[in-house]
């Protein structure tokens, strides 16, 4: 079975500064992929980022940058120099190496509410 | 470019009533799901499909039916509603794993449904 943990109901964060929010998933499968998406208080889900289970290197986009600890099986997100527009709902999920009938199969974590403080 | 289009984006009704929460893609993607959030719980599959003409369960089915007939829609129907039934609720597309590997899910702007 498939599992994913995002232990921080709520984080806050000072403006400009660097936060952390954490990920850890279970999974017996090999390949998969890993994701973030942010949902800021209007409601739509937004792709963030994403990091393969093979992939050497761990992921950037701009500010966001994904920490890939595969052997304790975390991806945790780094939001660098924070801002207001930040705030919003994060979302972890993981997909799993898909097949003819299971296609591209998401599972998604409870989410962490990240608070900046200007 | 449209994206994933989801209507409408907000229902009330009443316990035992039914109705369609409609979908649809215009990115040619395999892959189409429909999720419910509630508070505390993330997303949780309800129904996805792989391609036209095939469907399957996810994690929380009952209650609801899909069908796709076309690449393009992918209708989420309520047979009976039920107060249970309170949800937001988000169809998503994607590429199947098969095409391009592991590849983001893309979402529409949901649809906030209540049921008294």
């Amino acid at each position: 079975a498939q599992k994913i943990t995002q232990t921080q109901p709520g984080m806050f964060v000072q403006e400009k500064e660097a936060v952390t929010l954490d990920c850890t998933y279970d999974t017996s499968d090999q390949s998969y992929g890993l994701f973030w998406y942010k949902q800021p208080s209007s409601g739509e889900m937004i792709f963030l980022i994403y990091q393969g289970s093979y992939d050497e290197q761990n992921a950037t986009e701009g500010r966001y940058s994904l920490n890939f600890q595969k052997a304790r099986k975390s991806a945790n997100l780094v939001i660098s120099a924070s801002q207001l527009g930040d705030s919003a709902m994060y979302f972890c999920a993981m997909s799993p190496r898909g097949g003819p009938n299971t296609g591209n199969q998401f599972y998604f974590g409870t989410g962490t509410s990240l608070t900046v403080i200007p | 470019n449209a994206g994933v289009t989801q209507t409408p984006k907000f229902q009330v009704l009443k316990t035992g009533q039914s109705m369609t929460l409609q979908c649809a893609q215009d990115m040619n993607h395999e892959y189409m799901s429909w999720y419910r959030q509630d508070p505390g719980m993330g997303l949780r599959l309800i129904h996805y499909s792989v391609g036209a003409g095939i469907t399957d369960q996810g994690e929380v089915p009952n209650g609801y039916n899909v069908s796709r007939s076309t690449t393009e829609d992918f209708p989420l129907r309520l047979l009976s509603a039920a107060p249970s039934q309170t949800s937001v609720y988000f169809c998503a597309s994607s590429y199947n794993y098969l095409s391009l590997g592991n590849q983001p899910q893309h979402f529409g702007d949901g649809t906030r449904l209540s049921i008294l």
